[in-house]
Order: C-alpha cells, then sequence, then structure tokens
C-alpha cells in the first residue's frame, strides 16, 4: 500500500531563514510522482512543487526545491529564504499508479516563520 | 485559463439534513475530477473521483455519495448527515492527459453538523 509521512507536526524558522519539511514515501510502483502544496489559513490547496520518480535531477521551483533521496524514499522540502507570508500548513503528496491521478495525502505540517 | 469553483463556502446542517456540494470547472474539457474531505488538523482524504460523465469511482465507503452529471460538475451529496461528516471539503480536477497529474483545488467548502 501506498504511504505518505510527514513527522513534523509543527516547525518554526526566521524570517529569511532556510528551512526543510520532511517527507518519506512508501510504494511499490516503480513509477510515482511526488508533490508539495502549501494550505494558508484561507484554506485553499497551492501546488508547489513536481518531483518524478525518474527524474534525474531535483526539482526547483524559484525558492523552493525538493531534496528527492529514492533510496531513502524521501522527498523533503526545501524553502529558502523563509518570509512571513510563508506560514501555512505544507502537504506532501504521492501519486503512485499509472492509471490514474489519484493524489495520497500526508497529515502534514504548520510552518510558522517569526520575524 | 482554467479556473474551478465550489460552492457553498460555509455550511452549517443538523444531523439528519441531507447535503448538497456543487463544484463546476471552466476553461477545460473532460478533467478528472476528485472530491477529498480534510477533518480539522488533519491530512485530505479522498472521498471520490471521476474520469468522464456519470463514472463515479468510491474511495471510503460513507453515507456519501458523488454525481457528474455534466462534463465540469461535480456535486456531493448526502441523505441524512452525521457529526462525522463535519470537515474541509475540497473539489479538485486534473488533466486527463497531464504529465505529472497535478491537482488543481478549489476553495473549499466549511461544514459543520451540529
Amino acid at each position: 500500500a501506498q504511504k505518505i509521512t510527514q513527522t513534523q507536526p509543527g516547525m518554526f524558522v526566521q524570517e529569511k531563514e532556510a528551512v526543510t519539511l520532511d517527507c518519506t514515501y512508501d510504494t511499490s510502483d516503480p513509477s510515482y510522482g511526488l508533490f508539495w502544496y502549501k494550505q494558508p489559513s484561507s484554506g485553499e490547496m497551492i501546488f508547489l512543487i513536481y518531483q518524478g520518480s525518474y527524474d534525474q535531477q531535483n526539482a526547483t521551483e524559484g525558492r523552493y526545491s525538493l531534496n528527492f533521496q529514492k533510496a531513502r524514499k524521501s522527498a523533503n522540502l526545501v524553502i529558502s529564504a523563509s518570509q512571513l507570508g510563508d506560514s501555512a500548513m505544507y502537504f506532501c503528496a504521492m501519486r503512485a499508479t499509472r492509471t490514474t491521478d489519484k493524489l495520497i495525502f500526508g497529515t502534514g505540517t504548520r510552518l510558522q516563520v517569526f520575524p | 485559463s482554467q479556473t474551478i469553483h465550489q460552492w457553498p463556502a460555509t455550511l452549517v446542517q443538523p444531523v439528519g439534513s441531507p447535503l448538497s456540494l456543487e463544484c463546476t470547472v471552466e476553461g477545460t474539457s473532460n478533467p478528472n475530477l476528485y472530491w477529498y474531505r480534510q477533518a480539522a488538523g488533519r491530512g485530505l482524504q479522498l472521498l471520490f473521483y471521476s474520469v468522464g460523465i456519470g463514472q463515479i469511482s468510491s474511495e471510503v465507503p460513507q453515507n456519501l455519495s458523488a454525481s457528474r452529471p455534466q462534463d465540469r460538475q461535480f456535486i456531493l451529496s448526502s441523505k441524512k448527515l452525521l457529526l462525522s461528516d463535519s470537515g474541509f471539503y475540497l473539489c479538485a480536477w486534473s488533466r486527463a492527459s497531464g504529465r505529472t497529474g497535478e491537482l488543481f483545488f478549489g476553495e473549499g467548502s466549511r461544514l459543520t453538523v451540529l
């Protein structure tokens, strides 16, 4: 069975510092995709970054980068130069089958950025 | 550009009452559609997904149902709400032929069952 684990219920980071949000996954499917979403207090889910299991390089999108370690089955999100507006819930998700776009989500990490 | 809209945004309903949440997508055709539920302080649980009109797959047995009467319309319903149905409901769509399978979410509907 596929599973996503986020072990950090909450994280604090000072403005302008970098922070890493942990995510581990479990799947027996050789082809899968990993996603990170941001959920501000308004509730909307905002797509941040995607990593395919066969992608050779770690994905980057602006201040977001995904530290993909396939052997360890981890897909940590790194946010550089944190901003106050980064305070939100962050969810890691996985799509682990070729025939559907169903995403399995972790329980999330609440990030709080302080001045 | 594509947009997704769901309503109502907030709903307070008594136990045993019916439910209807509606979601529509604009600017794309034949999307895959999804209903997720997020309980307070928890992750998202997939409830239903649909790859076409009238095609609904249920992920979790429950007293909720979903229907897709039109290509870009997805409805979540219940005949009799339970207290445990309270939560934040999110509709989402993805491109049927998309490489990554990225989901695009609606604004969410917050349901409180009293």
